[in-house]
């Protein structure tokens, strides 16, 4: 298809464990955002990449995140040490530029138990 | 302090009615967009509109730049409307996109 596709849709995780999402953006896209949505919030920005250079991780809520975009296509978002506070939907998004449209992918849902 | 301001809340519609969704904004924009989230969690862009008007349908939106704000109207609801509706936008100098808190929909028969 021609989106963003994310995987894998679901996660289970206990807590302590290591996880590792991807993202496969729009072909052609330059820039990728991370966002994370909790239970009943707008989603929230977590990181963005121009093409491999990760431009702003303000949004990372603890060092236990990373993100990576080695070769300025697909992205991974690593977690290390999962809390029952990461629980969420991790989606990613990819745009021609930031002041363009973006467009989600349908998103993680992960749980730590 | 509160950058996107979303209203209401929370609608309930009859099938067929219209409605308007607002969203305020705190700051000059280069990306503002409207969102359908549907039950399964995706988000659906239905405008792409930092100003001016748009028409897709039964849907379409206005944004006021100047006036820091935007409106997304939805004419003749249908039961498969409902969900929640989200503005965003890229503040100031920001890549990111900042969502508002939503206004989610009920359209009921």
């Amino acid at each position: 298809g021609a989106g963003v596709s994310q995987s894998p849709r679901y996660k289970v995780a206990k807590r302590g464990q290591d996880v590792a999402l991807r993202c496969d953006p729009i072909s052609g896209h330059v820039s990728l955002f991370w966002y994370q949505q909790a239970l009943g919030q707008g989603p929230e920005f977590l990181t963005y990449f121009q093409n491999e250079a990760q431009l702003d991780k303000s949004g990372l809520p603890s060092d236990r995140f990373f993100a990576e975009r080695p070769e300025g296509s697909v992205s991974t978002l690593k977690i290390q040490r999962t809390q029952q506070e990461d629980s969420a939907v991790y989606l990613c998004a990819s745009s021609f530029s930031p002041y363009n449209e973006q467009f989600f992918g349908p998103g993680t849902r992960l749980t730590v138990l | 302090g509160i950058q996107v301001e979303q209203s209401p809340p929370d609608l309930i519609l009859q099938e067929g009615a219209n409605s308007t969704l607002r969203c305020n904004f705190s700051d000059s924009v280069n990306n503002l967009q409207w969102f359908h989230q549907n039950p399964w969690g995706q988000l659906i862009n239905l405008f792409y509109i930092p100003s001016g008007t748009k028409q897709n349908g039964r849907l379409s939106a206005t944004t006021v730049a100047t006036e820091r704000y935007s409106l997304l109207y939805i004419s003749s609801s249908q039961t498969t409307d409902s969900g929640v509706y989200f503005c965003a936008v890229v503040l100031g100098t920001a890549s990111k996109l900042t969502f508002g808190t939503g206004t989610r929909l009920q359209v009921t028969l």
